[in-house]
């Protein structure tokens, strides 16, 4: 009930492709859906965030698609480059009390030159 | 604007000794949480604080571990009696009363346990 499960575990990309990563949810009280990235010895970094009230966010050249009737929820990478390889983690939450976050187990990704 | 701070980066403990892990949230942040990642994994959820209240603490160890976040200074988690068990990350994330749940992480403490 409690678990988000993100896909894949490894990702390789060309430099210029488009990366997607995939997380799917169980708790339909989860409202916060939120994409951090995280390189080698460094802490999370907040990416992109969306809830349920939208299909789809954009921030430059990352992009969130939400799907609240499958409880899906994926992330695009356009254009990908080199700098993006970092491991990617999706997440889920709930306002009020609760706060915490129930994390995905993380995409590595690499972009090739 | 500072970020989350967190020390110290790394620390070495032997198996028994207690280990003692802070953390100043981010300025205008009133809610810390602790989260636990082990190489290769997600970070796993500990325990939620506000000012001198635990939240959430559905996350902890019942045992050796407990967190304090008191009126004035950082956030505190401490384990005691470590095991080999405990070497993993250990990050703080602190948000803003009115965006709970929208937290920014601190760099880490990478505790090892020899």
């Amino acid at each position: 009930q409690q678990q988000v499960k993100q896909s894949p575990q490894s990702l390789i990309v060309q430099k210029g492709g488009i990366s997607i990563i995939n997380c799917a949810y169980e708790n339909t009280a989860f409202d916060y859906f939120p994409w951090y990235q995280q390189f080698p010895g460094k802490g999370p970094a907040l990416l992109i965030a969306i809830r349920p009230d939208v299909s789809e966010k954009k921030e430059g050249r990352f992009t969130i698609s939400f799907n609240k009737s499958a409880k899906q929820f994926s992330l695009h990478i356009m254009d990908s480059q080199p700098g993006d390889s970092a491991t990617y983690f999706c997440a889920a939450g709930s306002g009020g009390s609760q706060g915490n976050l129930i994390f995905g187990k993380g995409t590595k990704l690499s972009v090739k030159p | 604007n500072a970020g989350v701070m967190q020390n110290p980066r790394h620390l070495v403990r032997r198996r028994g000794q207690e280990a003692r892990l802070r953390c100043s949230p981010m300025k205008g942040h009133s809610h810390v949480y602790w989260y636990r990642q082990l190489p290769e994994e997600g970070l796993k959820f500990m325990v939620y604080l506000q000012k001198e209240n635990i939240i959430d603490e559905s996350g902890m160890p019942k045992e050796r571990f407990s967190a304090e976040f008191p009126k004035e200074g950082p956030s505190i988690l401490r384990i005691q009696q470590v095991v080999r068990g405990d070497s993993a990350a250990y990050f703080c994330a602190s948000s803003s009363r009115d965006r709970v749940g929208e937290a920014f992480f601190g760099q880490g403490t990478r505790l090892t346990v020899v």
